[in-house]
């Protein structure tokens, strides 16, 4: 496809339960990150890959959150547990390799934890 | 740490009116800088950019910025708004180089009154 993709749109769970959300960047996008924007909180980053380099995690919030990137390419996001404060819109991004790139959004994940 | 700060939260204006959105960002390298605006019930998309060259950059739909380096801005402006333009903007910046991760502010609401 031309531009990021990420699934599901939305996701229900109960809390406890564990969920993957699922991004495919753009093809050729070495860069990938994850965000998540809540209410009035602005965009949260979580992780960063960039190409074979260890990823940026310094912004996950717990250990129950954890991603991978397969083959450079399909990243998946974890969480375990879900918790109430885990609902939010769960954005990823990519970017092509570069000094100067700019990163673009897909439409993200709504998730919602009862 | 990178810092963004974004210091109107909600605007509102009559279209017409002026527009300038504050953003001041704490990191004392090279840096690049973003614009994004979300749309309502659209994705994230790049307004401007500054990566080098000329301080004052134009964007899309008739926006600029303007970076100042001695002030870590990076403000916003739209000489005349119009009810099209309410929207979520936020502010982000990186490192300049392959591991710089984005970081975002807060986050603007802009809300234009017809």
């Amino acid at each position: 496809g031309a531009g990021v993709s990420q699934s599901p749109s939305n996701k229900v769970t109960e809390k406890g339960k564990d969920v993957e959300l699922r991004c495919d960047p753009i093809s050729g996008h070495t860069a990938l990150y994850w965000y998540r924007q809540s209410l009035g909180q602005g965009l949260e980053f979580l992780i960063y890959f960039q190409g074979n380099s260890a990823p940026d995690k310094s912004g996950l919030p717990s250990d129950r959150f954890s991603a991978e990137r397969t083959g450079g390419s399909v990243s998946t996001l974890t969480i375990q547990r879900t918790q109430q404060e885990d609902s939010a819109v769960y954005l990823c991004a990519s970017s092509l390799p570069g000094l100067a790139t700019e990163a673009f959004f897909g439409q993200g994940t709504r998730l919602t934890v009862v | 740490a990178q810092s963004v700060s974004q210091h109107n939260h909600h605007v509102i204006l009559s279209e017409a009116a002026s527009l300038e959105l504050g953003c001041n960002y704490s990191y004392g390298g090279t840096v690049n800088l973003f614009w994004y605006v979300q749309y309502p019930g659209q994705h994230l998309q790049l307004l401007l950019k500054y990566f080098s060259g000329d301080p004052l950059v134009k964007g899309i739909k008739g926006f600029e910025a303007e970076f100042i380096k001695s002030k870590f801005s990076f403000n916003l402006r739209k000489p005349s708004v119009q009810w099209s333009d309410t929207a979520e903007y936020f502010c982000a910046v990186n490192k300049r180089g392959n591991t710089g991760k984005l970081i975002f502010g807060q986050g603007t609401t802009l809300q234009v009154k017809p």
